[in-house]
């Protein structure tokens, strides 16, 4: 099982750049979570999505800020235009209620956005 | 969620037990107890959770008191790579409608 895969790892931008990170969850999981964290707010929960449908996405900070799941294998959340306070590590999770449910969150590796 | 409140930081020895403390006062009947962990520049990683009866799985025990107030996670032989941030969460079990709402954890600090 290759786990939560995100890309790009690390991205340095200019503040007015388009941002796009993506998110590939575990096979099977219908839950897909994008956090974010920072050294101020520690992690953030920005929206959720269920069976590839917006859930939840009160924690979006502003319309900057949009994530899609085009299909259950694949999510982006997108930042346009990107600005210095965006800066942050924003991390994918997903996770199933189907089968033996622990109600575990599986975790990428997380996006370093750096927005000079 | 019910919230929770631990110790900002907490250093142990390696080889010791460590025992970490997490209160949840507001806790409801169908809440469970969870602990996640981040090591530095990774994404939180699951430790264990429960509901009424103590657990234990191969990275740690969860100790629940009778009224389910407060926890704690107790890592039996703390080694070097066990220095993170723990973080104690309350929420209805289940898969995730039930998102994870992370507080400021208790950063832990396994010394030689």
């Amino acid at each position: 099982d290759a786990g939560v895969i995100q890309s790009p790892r690390h991205e340095v931008t200019e503040m007015g750049q388009e941002v796009t990170l993506r998110c590939k969850p575990i096979s099977g999981h219908d839950y897909l979570f994008w956090y974010r964290q920072t050294m101020m707010r520690g992690l953030e929960l920005l929206i959720y999505f269920n069976n590839n449908v917006p859930i939840d996405d009160s924690g979006m900070p502003e319309d900057r800020f949009s994530a899609k799941m085009p299909n259950a294998s694949f999510s982006t959340l997108k930042i346009q235009p990107s600005e210095p306070r965006d800066s942050a590590v924003y991390f994918c999770a997903s996770s199933t209620d189907r089968g033996e449910n622990t109600g575990e969150l599986f975790f990428g590796e997380g996006s370093r956005l750096t927005v000079l | 969620d019910a919230k929770t409140t631990q110790p900002p930081s907490m250093d142990c020895a390696e080889g010791r037990a460590a025992n970490l403390p997490c209160n949840h006062s507001t806790i409801s009947g169908n809440e469970y107890v969870y602990w996640y962990r981040q090591i530095h520049s990774q994404g939180p990683q699951y430790i264990i959770h429960g509901l009424k009866n103590n657990e234990t799985n191969e990275m740690a025990s969860l100790i629940i008191t009778e009224d389910r107030k407060s926890s704690t996670l107790i890592l039996p032989h703390a080694t070097l790579r066990d220095t993170a941030v723990y973080y104690c969460i309350v929420r209805v079990g289940g898969a995730a409608g039930n998102k994870l709402t992370f507080g400021g954890g208790t950063r832990v600090l396994v010394k030689p």
